[in-house]
């Protein structure tokens, strides 16, 4: 069982230029989430999605779009990266209703130059 | 607006020295209530849930508890490997979609 995976793990990026982040999970879970680490800011929602086909916005939606084709994955986009995006991403799911627990990848570092 | 702050930001002690993390929290609806470890360069790993006030969870050395209003993490005789940023979380939304995490207090135990 892999859990949460994160791909890519670490990335550089050009002001401007875009990327996906996916995250796959194989346990089955209805929901998932995208948040942004910063320091001393704690772990920010960016979109999250409680079923396939669903998304919804964050604290911090702005400059990130987000697609929940299958189940299993959920993708994270940035259109035109900026140096305020530099940042460590955590992709997060659960198994969806109340008192269930998250579950988390190993984070992907971004940084945009 | 669900919201959670944490104290101290961040806390040093020395080895067998036991202490307290608090966690404070405004929501509508609690589902849940959640601490997690984090060790650095890696996701959060999860520790306890609690659901309602009175409630009590233990592992080790680490014992949570719940309040209408607050969380505390107890740290009893911590060792060093006990080092690490604690986060606490609230579930809250009519379908537990809402996850709403604090800053984190990050814990230091010097041997």
């Amino acid at each position: 069982n892999a859990g949460v995976t994160q791909t890519p793990k670490f990335r550089v990026l050009k002001t401007g230029q875009s990327m996906t982040l996916l995250c796959a999970q194989d346990m089955n879970h209805e929901y998932m989430y995208w948040y942004r680490q910063d320091p001393g800011m704690g772990l920010r929602l960016i979109h999250y999605s409680v079923g396939e086909g669903t998304t919804a916005k964050g604290e911090v939606p702005d400059g990130y779009n987000v697609s929940r084709l299958k189940k299993q994955n959920f993708l994270l986009g940035l259109e035109s990266a900026a140096p305020s995006q530099t940042s460590v991403y955590f992709c997060a799911s659960l198994l969806g209703g109340a008192g269930t627990e998250a579950f988390f990848g190993q984070g992907t570092r971004l940084t945009v130059v | 607006e669900d919201q959670v702050t944490q104290s101290p930001e961040a806390l040093r002690l020395q080895e067998g020295e036991s202490s307290s993390l608090n966690c404070s929290y405004t929501v509508s609806g609690l589902r849940g209530l959640f601490w997690y470890r984090q060790d650095p360069g890696k996701g959060p790993e999860f520790l306890f849930t609690l659901y309602s006030a009175g409630e009590e969870k233990e592992k080790e050395r680490l014992k949570a508890t719940l309040t209408k209003k607050e969380s505390f993490l107890h740290i009893t005789a911590p060792k060093p490997e006990d080092s690490a940023t604690y986060l606490c979380a609230v579930q809250a939304g009519s379908y537990g979609q809402n996850f709403v995490f604090g800053p984190g207090t990050r814990l230091s135990v010097l041997p």
